[in-house]
């Protein structure tokens, strides 16, 4: 069955720094996609990066990008740089080839000036 | 291009009661997911809508039910209403059901049931 795990219920981190947020994957499908979400208080989720499982290269995005170990079965999100603005609730999803969505409990990160 | 868009964004109803909540998928989109977020916890999968049909559902009592329309926006029904039903909604459209296109999500509908 398909699972997510995120073990981090809060992060912090200092203005102008990188961090890590982790997130392992169980799924028995070859093929299935993996994606990072942000929320912040005001709710609404943001679509932030998308890994195939096929994929050779992590992908990234910006400030975003992502440590894809399949063998590992972890996919975890580096933002660097970090900005007062990346306050928010980060969620790990994956899709596989049962096309249910499904995400992980979530990591509170805060970043301090 | 609009966005997914729900409605409302709140709705306050009383136990027993029966709630309807509405998306509109983003041109184009045919896959349509619904979730349910509590105060302070992750989301929880709800339904799964392609083309119009049910492919999927979570863990989720019968009370909770939706469809998908021809133009591909959807509703999501909740009867029977009870306190726990109290959270965000949260809607979300893709290109169709292939594992490599990403979910866009509406704003939430925040259900209060008193």
């Amino acid at each position: 069955a398909q699972k997510i795990t995120q073990t981090q219920p809060g992060m912090f981190v200092q203005e102008k720094e990188a961090v890590t947020l982790d997130c392992t994957y169980d799924t028995s499908d070859p093929s299935y996609g993996l994606f990072w979400y942000k929320q912040p208080s005001s709710g609404e989720m943001i679509f932030l990066i998308y890994q195939g499982s096929y994929d050779q290269q992590n992908a990234t995005e910006g400030r975003y990008s992502l440590n894809f170990q399949k063998a590992r079965k972890s996919a975890n999100l580096v933002i660097s740089a970090s900005q007062l603005g990346d306050s928010a609730m980060y969620f790990c999803a994956m899709r596989d080839s049962s096309y249910k969505l499904i995400f992980g409990s979530g990591t509170r990160l805060l970043v301090r000036p | 291009e609009a966005g997914v868009t729900q409605s409302p964004t709140h709705l306050i109803k009383t136990r027993g009661q029966q709630a309807t909540l509405r998306c509109s998928p983003i041109s184009g989109h045919t896959s349509v997911y619904w979730y349910q977020q509590a105060l302070g916890l992750g989301l929880q999968f709800l339904l799964w809508y392609d083309e119009g049909e049910e492919r999927n559902r979570g863990n989720f009592p019968p009370r909770f039910s939706g469809r998908q329309f021809p133009n591909y926006s959807s509703e999501l029904n909740v009867n029977a209403l009870e306190l726990e039903d109290s959270a965000l909604y949260l809607c979300a459209s893709s290109l169709g059901s292939v594992g490599d296109t990403e979910a866009f999500f509406g704003q939430g509908t925040r259900l209060t049931v008193v």
